[in-house]
């Protein structure tokens, strides 16, 4: 099992470009998310998907768009990129079953908008 | 709003003193309660939880958290740090509805 992938791990871009963010699970869970990491702001939701097809609004969701078009993928959007948008932003997933409430983690993209 | 306090943002520690590490929340419901830790250049990984039953949960290598109601409190402890101990810690608290929140972090760095 890979667990919880993201792609890719490091980016750079200019302000006002445009990127898709991959995130993919093979653990099969129903459930995942998007965060972003900011210094002394822990984790905050952008966005999150209850099933394939759904999404809904996070914490911070913004300048952000989602899609979950397979159970096993959930891709985070930026159509204009801003400065303020520079962070590392974290997948995660879970699942219906057993503890439901506990997420796996992906190992983050560095994004950096200049 | 629904917060979740980590009392101290970083933490320099000797190999083998002890660690607590404070988390308060404030929401007056049930909740689900985590420790995640960050090493350094990793994802963050889950410690430790807490559903319901005995207050006080043991987690991997070596941590323990202590659930008091009362006090709406969730502390993290372990008593003799490591030098790989290092990372960043964070407290979560699930309110249910997908609305897990996340404390801001404690960076722990622990001394050879």
């Amino acid at each position: 099992n890979a667990g919880v992938t993201q792609t890719p791990k490091f980016r750079v871009l200019k302000t006002g470009q445009s990127m898709t963010l991959l995130c993919a699970q093979d653990m099969n869970h129903e459930y995942m998310y998007w965060y972003r990491q900011d210094p002394g702001m822990g984790l905050r939701l952008i966005h999150y998907s209850v099933g394939e097809g759904t999404t809904a609004k996070g914490e911070v969701p913004d300048g952000y768009n989602v899609s979950r078009l397979k159970k096993q993928n959930f891709l985070l959007g930026l159509e204009s990129a801003a400065p303020s948008q520079t962070s590392v932003y974290f997948c995660a997933s879970s699942s219906i079953q057993g503890s439901f409430y506990e997420q796996y983690f992906g190992p983050g993209t560095r994004l950096t908008v200049t | 709003a629904q917060s979740v306090s980590q009392h101290n943002h970083h933490v320099i520690l000797s190999e083998a003193a002890s660690l607590e590490l404070g988390c308060n929340y404030s929401y007056g419901g049930t909740v689900n309660l985590f420790w995640y830790v960050q090493y350094p250049g990793q994802h963050l990984q889950l410690l430790l939880k807490y559903f319901s039953g005995d207050p006080l949960v043991k987690g991997i290598k070596g941590f323990e958290a202590e659930f008091i109601k009362s006090k709406f409190s969730f502390n993290l402890r372990k008593p003799s740090v490591q030098w790989s101990d290092t990372a960043e810690y964070f407290c979560a608290v699930d309110t249910g509805g997908f609305k897990t929140i996340f404390g801001a972090g404690t960076r722990l760095f622990v001394k050879a």
